[in-house]
């Protein structure tokens, strides 16, 4: 599985947009890009996946490079509810649905 | 109400002891997991089941055992409790198919202390 890294934390201001960096360098071509992120002791939620294409739900958008060594997960309007880690995975999709955490980049909005 | 729940949210209990962690969800999953998380770390993952008969070791099974009792339940156990398994405790879901397996749902989670 490829292996990610991402900046150990940010600061946005409220209101702003969020663009959050996730450098997968080594992806392969049948790998997904998911991104979580967990509110300060709470379950971890699922945000958004993509292969290839930009994806956008009503959550978050996911820009994906062209040749995928690195996307972006964008919070259009961030509040203050957005403050958490956000964790960018990699995985092939297959039978195991295992998701391996690293150490995430912590997202502070502030006021 | 939650779709995935975990009892209980919060347990102190004493090295040597037997305790069990239950899982609950609603989403109608086939797959269910139990992670950990210490301070500062990210998730790791103990065990995680496909369906009632089909069970999985994950990263650090040593010193856990589950039971899937049933489609919607997924339990975890530390037969003997230690120190170092003091730790956030989630359970997690998702479905079958394809890449939506690593779409999961996860409970709020148990706070463990071992003393």
């Amino acid at each position: 599985d490829a292996k990610t890294t991402q900046p150990t934390s940010m600061d946005c201001a409220e209101g702003r947009a969020a663009n959050l960096p996730c450098n997968h360098s080594t992806i392969s071509g049948n790998e997904y890009v998911y991104w979580y992120r967990q509110i300060h002791s709470q379950g971890p939620q699922y945000i958004i996946h993509g292969l290839k294409n930009n994806e956008t739900n009503e959550m978050a958008s996911l820009i994906i490079t062209e040749d995928r060594k690195s996307s972006t997960l964008i919070l259009p309007h961030a509040t203050l509810r957005d403050t958490a880690v956000y964790y960018c995975i990699v995985r092939v999709v297959g039978n195991t649905g295992k998701l391996i955490f690293g150490q995430g980049t912590t997202l502070q909005v502030k006021p | 109400d939650a779709d995935v729940t975990q009892t209980p949210r919060n347990r102190i209990t004493k090295t040597g002891k037997r305790i069990m962690l239950e899982c609950s969800q609603t989403k109608g999953h086939d797959r269910m997991y139990w992670y950990r998380q210490d301070p500062g770390l990210g998730l790791r993952l103990i065990y995680y089941s496909f369906d009632v008969k089909d069970i999985n070791k994950g990263e650090i099974s040593d010193g856990y055992s589950v039971s899937r009792q049933a489609q919607a339940k997924f339990s975890l156990s530390l037969e003997s409790a230690i120190p170092n398994q003091t730790a956030l405790y989630f359970c997690a879901t998702s479905d079958f198919k394809g890449r939506s397996s690593y779409e999961q749902y996860f409970g709020p989670g148990t706070r463990l202390t071992v003393t």
